[in-house]
């Protein structure tokens, strides 16, 4: 069975870091390309960044550009995503996909509150 | 990359069938056939319901259909049941090389 299962959420000041994890079962991590998708309260899902299966190339969502980065670890089956400079608007639940060309599966999510 | 256009809400009865929008540009939408579906209940993770416009996944219900016209991509629920109430989202691949969601329709069985 499939399972990514999210982590490091929390509530963060403005202008903070905040590290997120996806930890992946039952597929092979290393053949797929991975996504993270925010939502934030009451709104719809916003593409944040994607990883390559090998990790040699990450992509990025213009509003996260140059303050968030993408990494993956395939000997642990792990997925993260470094967020730094954090701004009220980064408010959102966080999830980590599968994918492409669509994400098949989705993790629960961990939610990253920016706020004084 | 903007989002696509959805319909914020659609509704309809037990039985019938409705249709959701999802316009985009040639840029996403009508440049690629990487438009895929999302179904999303409160509280939960989306679930993948169609994908490359037109496919379904395993398990989910032959109910659930996709087709795209131009810009344009739609879903068609037939049958509504009770269990289809939920937020619908669209996503396409872009020419940026990412990827961009639809900001989501209400659906509401009546």
């Amino acid at each position: 069975e499939v399972q990514l299962v999210e982590s490091g959420g929390g509530l963060v000041q403005p202008g903070g870091s905040l590290r997120l994890s996806c930890v992946a079962s039952g597929f092979t991590f290393s053949s797929y390309w991975m996504y993270w998708v925010r939502q934030a309260p009451g709104k719809g899902l916003v593409y944040v960044s994607d990883i390559k299966s090998d990790g040699s190339s990450t992509r990025y969502a213009d509003s996260v550009k140059g303050r968030f980065t993408i990494s993956r670890d395939n000997a642990k089956n792990t997925l993260y995503l470094q967020m730094n400079s954090l701004r009220a608007e980064d408010t959102a639940v966080y999830y980590c996909a599968r994918g492409p060309p669509s994400l098949d599966y989705w993790g629960q999510g961990t939610l990253v509150t920016v706020s004084s | 990359q903007s989002a696509l256009t959805q319909p914020a809400s659609v509704s309809g009865s037990p039985g019938q069938s409705i249709t959701i929008s999802c316009t985009g540009t040639s840029s996403d939408v009508g440049g690629y056939n990487y438009v895929s579906w999302y179904q999303q209940h409160p509280g939960n993770a989306p679930k993948l319901m169609i994908y490359g416009v037109s496919n379904r996944p395993s398990g989910v219900s032959n109910r659930f259909s996709g087709s795209k016209s131009g810009n344009t991509a739609s879903l068609t629920i037939s049958g509504l049941q009770a269990e289809d109430e939920a937020d619908y989202y669209c996503s396409s691949y872009t020419s940026s090389a990412t990827w961009v969601f639809g900001g989501g329709t209400k659906l509401t069985v009546l």
